[in-house]
């Protein structure tokens, strides 16, 4: 059982390269959600997503797009990569609302931008 | 705003020791309160508070929720070396799609 599965688990970039960051699951949920952290800051909502085809933003949107076009699979677009995105990204699902059930966190991805 | 503090940021006990762990909260329409261990990677969950004075426990670990005075704590007792991380509470506002996390209490667990 894979559960939640992120890739890359590491990524360099440039100041203003963009770049994707996948994330799928494999347990049907519904809710998915992009969360980055940073030291001291717990974790801070990106954007989120309770179904297919829907998506909203979270606490921390700027500079971030996500589409949510399958239940499985809900990408993180960084559209031009900056220093202050430099940050630990987790994604996560819940079977239905993230208060409603447990998230399952994928392994996250380490992002450092140059 | 929604807001989550934790306290103590960090904490070094040695095993066998008990410890709480604390996390205040201001929500509106607040739901319920998590916990998450963090250990390397991955945050696991631990619980899930929804009533105030209910507490839940597994094993050394439990917890509970005062929905008057807005706080949680987290208790483990006879503390083991794996017991060491990051510990993080959120808490679920009324719309059930958004958690806001405080900032972790780190402990660590000496031999």
């Amino acid at each position: 059982n894979a559960g939640v599965t992120q890739t890359p688990k590491f990524q360099v970039l440039k100041t203003g390269q963009s770049m994707t960051l996948q994330c799928a699951q494999d347990m049907n949920h519904e809710y998915m959600s992009w969360y980055r952290q940073d030291p001291g800051m717990g974790l801070r909502l990106i954007h989120y997503s309770v179904g297919a085809g829907i998506t909203d933003q979270g606490e921390v949107p700027n500079g971030y797009n996500v589409s949510r076009s399958t239940t499985e699979d809900f990408p993180l677009r960084l559209l031009s990569a900056a220093p202050s995105q430099t940050s630990v990204y987790f994604c996560a699902s819940s079977k239905t609302g993230a208060g409603v059930g447990k998230l399952f966190f994928g392994s996250g991805t380490q992002l450092s931008v140059l | 705003e929604d807001k989550v503090v934790q306290s103590p940021l960090s904490l070094v006990v040695h095993e066998g020791d008990t410890v709480t762990l604390n996390c205040s909260y201001e929500v509106t329409n607040f739901r319920s309160l998590l916990w998450y261990k963090q250990e390397k990677k991955a945050p696991t969950f631990l619980f899930m508070l929804t009533s105030s004075g209910i507490e839940k426990k597994s094993g050394r670990l439990s917890s509970i929720l005062d929905k008057k005075e807005l706080f949680s704590i987290l208790n483990i007792t006879a503390t083991q070396t794996g017991d060491s991380a990051i510990y993080l509470c959120a808490a679920n506002n009324n719309a059930g799609n958004m958690l806001t996390f405080g900032g972790g209490t780190r402990l660590m667990v000496k031999p």
